[in-house]
């Protein structure tokens, strides 16, 4: 079965300041990678997608995620945090075994301080 | 328009009774799912409907049933009700379920179930 692995539960960062949430992946055939962001109180709301082709991959809201089959990760950046980034934030990878279904890792609260 | 939405958004309740989550999709979608998510935010998928037809269980008890009338509609029923059913249930739906589809979700707002 696929994992994924999200390195640090919280991360804080200064509103301006580089975002880096870190996700890595077991997986033994190329996956669907996912990034989705989950506001207090509300779903989850897909950022980006991995599938094919391109291995940068941009989002809504000025983020990006690179798929470095290498490493098995798929780290989210954003250049300039803002405020209105905080949020729990959710890597998954897709497994497909008969039936499609998300994995999902155990998320990372990012924190934006003034 | 709300694409997946779910009712009730909030639910308090004793210990032993028995309640029901309800969700309905409008994207047009095959499958529809529930994830459960704990006190400290960890997603786990409990349940999966193809065209109304159950493809995922995941060691669920069975005082868990879902239930789905047609495609667009997945039910939640939990008998007997204990203090760990505590969480938030999320309804999802994704287009279908054919290798190639990504798999990707669509998510409804959630329903915290408390449980006293």
């Amino acid at each position: 079965a696929q994992s994924v692995t999200q390195l640090g539960s919280h991360v804080s960062v200064s509103e301006g300041a580089l975002v880096l949430l870190r996700c890595n992946y077991s997986s033994s055939v190329p996956p669907y990678l996912f990034w989705y962001v989950q506001y207090p109180n509300q779903g989850l709301q897909l950022l980006l997608k991995y599938t094919t082709g391109a291995t940068l991959v941009k989002g809504i809201n000025g983020f990006e995620a690179e798929f470095k089959k290498s490493e098995t990760s798929f780290h989210l950046t954003k250049p300039s945090a803002h405020m209105s980034d905080a949020a729990e934030y959710f890597c998954a990878v897709s497994e497909f075994d008969g039936y499609n279904k998300l994995i999902f890792g155990a998320g990372t609260r990012l924190a934006v301080h003034p | 328009d709300t694409a997946v939405s779910q009712t009730p958004k909030y639910l308090v309740t004793q210990m032993g009774n028995d309640k029901s989550i309800k969700c309905e999709q409008n994207l047009g979608h095959d499958t529809m799912y529930w994830y459960k998510q704990d006190s400290k935010k960890f997603l786990k998928i409990m349940f999966s409907y193809n065209n109304k037809e159950l493809i995922i269980n995941e060691t669920v008890p069975n005082r868990f049933s879902p239930k789905s009338p047609d495609k667009a509609h997945l039910n939640l029923h939990i008998n007997s009700l204990e203090l760990g059913d505590s969480a938030v249930y999320f309804c999802a739906s994704s287009p279908g379920q054919k290798a190639g589809d990504t798999g990707e979700l669509f998510f409804g707002e959630g329903s915290r179930l408390t449980v006293l």
